[in-house]
């Protein structure tokens, strides 16, 4: 079971370069997310999707684009990269809640490391 | 004002004892969810425990269970006999609200060693 994959693993930029990270899910979950991880402050939610088509903005979102074009895939774009942007990245994924009852459980990816010289 | 905060950045714990991570969350909604996460060094996140803000029982799944404390607005987790396989960045988190869009704010972490 392949769960949440993203592409690509790893990534050296140099500032003001372009790239897509490219998030998967085969889990027919309505919800996706993109999180980014730096060092002593845990993860932070850059954009989230509550279903295909739609976005919305969460706590760092400068600098970041998203489309969720299809259900199963969620892209988080970094138009002109600046070194404030390097980190770990993390996408992932829930379901709807069944019958009201939250479960909330994120399946998350195995991040993707940028690097912005 | 942070909603979550996980005050010990890192703690220690023999093999075989059990130790206590500290998160306490600041939300006025009555409706909320607490999350604990694990992030060995291959660095997955694996959900471990999740508590409702309207459950009346701690939330327990195998070795990890949640000491919730409303009033305190505190939801530690403790962890039983440890083993090394426990050592981790373990992250608190929380959802508000109705969960129509469940997304997660997460704390700072703590990094768990467990030495034989």
């Amino acid at each position: 079971n392949a769960g949440v994959t993203q592409t690509p693993k790893f990534r050296v930029l140099k500032t003001g370069q372009s790239m897509t990270l490219l998030c998967a899910q085969d889990m027919n979950h309505e919800y996706m997310y993109w999180y980014r991880q730096d060092p002593g402050m845990g993860l932070r939610l850059i954009h989230y999707s509550v279903g295909e088509g739609t976005t919305a903005k969460g706590e760092v979102p400068d600098g970041y684009n998203v489309s969720r074009l299809k259900k199963q895939n969620f892209l988080l774009g970094l138009e002109s990269a600046a070194p404030s942007q390097t980190s770990v990245y993390f996408c992932a994924s829930s379901s709807l809640l069944l019958a009201g009852v939250p479960t909330g459980e994120l399946f998350f990816g195995e991040g993707s490391r940028l690097t912005v010289l | 004002a942070q909603k979550i905060t996980q005050t010990q950045p890192g703690m220690f714990v023999q093999e075989k004892e059990a130790v206590t991570l500290d998160c306490t969350y600041d939300t006025s909604d009555p409706s909320y969810g607490l999350f604990w996460y694990k992030q060995p060094s291959s660095g997955e996140m694996i959900f471990l425990i999740y508590q409702g803000s309207y459950d009346q029982q701690n939330a327990t799944e195998g070795r990890y269970s949640l000491n919730f404390q409303k009033a305190r607005k505190s939801a530690n987790l403790v962890i039983s006999a440890s083993q090394l396989g426990d050592s981790a960045m373990y992250f608190c988190a929380m959802r508000e609200g109705e969960a129509n869009t469940d997304k997660l704010i997460f704390g700072t972490g703590t990094r768990l060693q467990v030495f034989p």
